[in-house]
């Protein structure tokens, strides 16, 4: 596979439900990214991580946890989400983790629906 | 504080016709970058240009051209003769060059559609 790559693409859970969104990216890339994106709202930056290190939370609440094992793989893990969190949630790397001047490469992304 | 508005929320062209996105953004740098992102109903953002603020030289990529106006603080987009694989969501993103921050501010995106 190339590029960046999300599962599941499409995810509806309960409120009460843990569930984990995977990203992994083919690229050599070190650095990687959460994204949410809502229905009319503009995107909004989550995490950032940099050679596995989280440098960027976005004020995003403890009921999303990132983890990042490596440089190819970023996970969001959810737990006892609210229907509000229902958006997609868009991962993405970017060659080096110092300097947005480094295009960042999206992943498809997860269809996340909360009842 | 960093803003970027995108006054279109959707356009509907026939094919052939030109479009213009337009992107007006807000900030305190005096240095930052300016992105274009396509997003087409598959879902990934598909990068398209980034424009660095010192330089406001106009840029064409083949039917597609950038108009930088720092006077103005306005990166606005065109299709030129478009398509219907043109039909997507638009973004235009700025973001700093100093601070080792990587975070990019979003527009709320322009829809464009374009009917055969």
């Amino acid at each position: 596979e190339t590029g960046v790559t999300q599962t599941p693409r499409h995810l509806v859970m309960g409120m009460t439900n843990k569930k984990s969104l995977k990203c992994e990216q083919h690229l050599g890339h070190n650095a990687m990214y959460w994204y949410k994106q809502s229905a009319k709202k503009p995107l909004e930056l989550m995490f950032v991580y940099n050679f596995k290190e989280q440098t960027e939370n976005n004020s995003v609440p403890s009921r999303f946890s990132p983890e990042c094992p490596n440089s190819s793989h970023l996970f969001l893990h959810l737990h006892t989400l609210q229907p509000e969190d229902s958006a997609l949630y868009l991962c993405a790397s970017s060659p080096e983790g110092t300097g947005i001047y480094n295009e960042q490469f999206f992943g498809p992304g997860t269809r996340l629906t909360v009842l | 504080a960093q803003k970027v508005t995108q006054a279109q929320t959707e356009i509907s062209v026939v094919e052939k016709e030109d479009v213009t996105l337009d992107c007006v953004y807000e900030t305190r740098d005096t240095t930052y970058y300016l992105f274009w992102y396509k997003q087409p109903p598959s879902g990934e953002l598909v990068f398209l240009i980034r424009r660095n603020s010192f330089d406001e030289q106009n840029e064409i990529s083949g039917r597609y051209s950038w108009n930088f106006q720092k006077s103005t603080s306005s990166f606005n987009f065109t299709i030129t003769a478009s398509q219907v694989v043109d039909s997507a969501v638009y973004f235009c993103a700025l973001g700093p060059t100093q601070g080792g921050s990587e975070k990019l501010v979003f527009g709320k995106g322009t829809k464009l559609t374009v009917n055969p």
